[in-house]
């Protein structure tokens, strides 16, 4: 079963403009990951933060965690064609690094 | 340093015929999982192994799905028989084991999987 549910489920914007996509996950965490899938393609990994944190930086994205909401959000500054993609948000509960996805939000990024 | 690889990476059969997968995880990858992804979703973890021991099946149809990890490299998952919601893309991972909950998984491009 699906650990969590994003939002939007979709979002379409221009090139340069920013996207920001949400997470929300009902369990306690070790920590969180968000994948990127290009259609057709397996997953890439993109950021990882854990419980005790509450914000990362990794270049052009920016992740935040608030464990107390249970949620956590993605933003792609200066969004560029090449984003377009699916983006997934995973949670690690478990000792072995058990991931359960969330259902993901599609970007589409306009020239 | 090679990723994971899978094979095929397309399927096509009949319900009721049976379907094989197969997994090279990347090299000293002690962690390798399989998950289903249905158009539309979020992968979900079918099986997960820690070298050639099973870790967590839970979600695993038992009745119609395996999967064995011989000499704690190689992988394969089968499918017997098959129906029509087993298609999906089915996608392998790898994992360095880690104890200090950090660690990347790291995808193959996955099989696309056409029950008819």
């Amino acid at each position: 079963s699906q650990q969590g549910e994003e939002d939007p489920q979709a979002l379409s914007i221009q090139e340069g403009e920013n996207a920001t996509m949400n997470c929300s996950y009902k369990t306690s965490i070790n920590n969180l990951q968000w994948y990127r899938q290009n259609s057709g393609r397996g997953l890439v990994h993109l950021i990882l933060i854990r419980s005790n944190e509450r914000e990362k930086h990794s270049g052009r994205l920016r992740v935040t965690l608030d464990t107390s909401k249970k949620s956590s959000s993605l933003l792609i500054t200066a969004s560029r064609a090449a984003d377009t993609a699916s983006y997934f948000c995973a949670t690690d509960a478990g000792g072995f690094q058990k991931l359960v996805f969330g259902t993901g939000t599609r970007l589409l990024v306009s020239p | 340093e090679a990723g994971v690889a899978q094979s095929p990476r397309y399927k096509i059969i009949e319900k009721r015929q049976s379907v094989a997968f197969w997994c090279n995880p990347i090299s000293g990858h002690a962690t390798l999982y399989w998950y289903q992804q249905i158009l539309g979703q979020g992968p979900k973890l079918l099986i997960q192994f820690q070298n050639n021991g099973v870790v967590d099946d839970s979600q695993l149809p038992k009745d119609r799905f395996s999967a064995e990890r011989l000499k704690g490299v190689d992988s394969t998952l089968k499918i017997q028989p098959a129906k029509l919601e087993d298609s999906a893309v089915y996608l392998c991972a790898s994992r360095t084991y880690r104890t200090s909950g950090r660690g990347t998984q790291y995808f193959g491009p996955g099989t696309r999987l056409l029950v008819l």
